[in-house]
C-alpha cells in the first residue's frame, strides 16, 4: 500500500517569505506527527496530531510555526517570515494509536 | 526530559566485519527504544525496537540490538556487514506513556569493499 508522502520533495524560498509543506499520512492513521532534521542532526520533534487536534506542539520552536489536520488526515506545515535557520528537512510520520510510526520521504527546506 | 547519545558520528567497517554501533540514552524510567535507518533521500525506516519482553531484539537485514538496562544501553550490531548496509542510523527513544520519539544525532556507516 501506499506509504506516507510528503509535498513538494524540495522547496526553496527567499527570508522573510511564507510556505506550506503538506504531507498525506497513511490511510486509517489517526496520529500524525511532523519533526524537523538540520544538516548533521537528527530529527526533532514539532507536533503531533492525534485526530483533527494537536496533542502536543511543545516542539514548534516559536509563534511562526503553525500546523492544521482539518479533517484528521492530511497535515500542513505552515511556515511565516521564513528565516534561514528554518532550513532544514521537514519529516512526517504516521501511525495507528501507540504503534510504530512510519516516515515520509521529507521535504527539504531551502531559505535563501 | 529525555536525552540518546550516539557514540561516534561515524564508523567506518571492512565487508564482512562486525558492526557495532553505540547508543545511550537519559530517562528517569526505562523507555522504549528503536534503531531507524536512512538511506540518501528517503524516509526513516526502523530496523527494530524494544518495549518489553526479550532485552535481546531482532530485526530486519540481519541487524539486532540489546537492551541494557544497567548501563542504559542499547548498542546496535550485525555480525557481517554488507555494502548496502552503508547508510545513517539512529538511535531513538519513546516515552511509554508518550508518542514523541527523541532521536540522537546519527551515525554514518561506511563498509569499505
Amino acid at each position: 500500500g501506499a506509504g506516507v508522502s510528503q509535498t513538494p520533495s524540495n522547496k526553496v524560498t527567499e527570508k522573510g517569505k511564507y510556505v506550506e509543506l503538506r504531507c498525506d499520512p497513511i490511510s486509517g492513521h489517526t496520529a500524525l506527527y511532523w519533526y524537523r532534521q538540520s544538516l548533521g542532526q537528527g530529527p526533532e520533534f514539532l507536533i503531533y496530531f492525534q485526530g483533527t487536534g494537536a496533542a502536543d506542539d511543545s516542539g514548534l520552536p516559536n509563534d511562526r510555526f503553525f500546523a492544521v489536520r482539518p479533517e484528521g488526515s492530511v497535515s500542513t506545515l505552515k511556515i511565516q517570515r521564513t528565516e534561514r535557520g528554518d532550513s532544514a528537512v521537514y519529516l512526517c510520520a504516521s501511525s495507528l494509536i501507540n504503534n510504530e510510526q512510519f516516515f515520509g520521504p521529507g521535504t527539504r527546506l531551502t531559505v535563501l | 526530559a529525555q536525552s540518546v547519545t550516539q557514540l561516534g558520528s561515524h564508523v567506518s567497517v571492512s565487508e564482512g566485519a562486525l558492526v557495532l554501533l553505540r547508543c545511550n540514552y537519559s530517562s528517569s524510567v526505562p523507555p522504549y527504544l528503536f534503531w531507524y535507518v536512512q538511506y540518501p533521500n528517503q524516509g526513516l525506516q526502523l530496523l527494530l525496537k524494544y518495549t518489553t519482553g526479550a532485552t535481546l531484539v531482532k530485526g530486519i537485514n540481519g541487524f539486532e540490538a540489546e537492551f541494557k538496562k544497567s548501563e542504559t544501553s542499547f548498542h546496535l550490531t550485525k555480525p557481517s556487514a554488507h555494502m548496502s548496509d552503508a547508510a545513517e542510523y539512529f538511535c531513538a527513544v519513546k516515552p511509554t506513556s508518550g508518542s514523541r520519539l527523541t532521536f540522537g544525532e546519527g551515525t554514518q556507516l561506511t563498509v569499505n569493499p
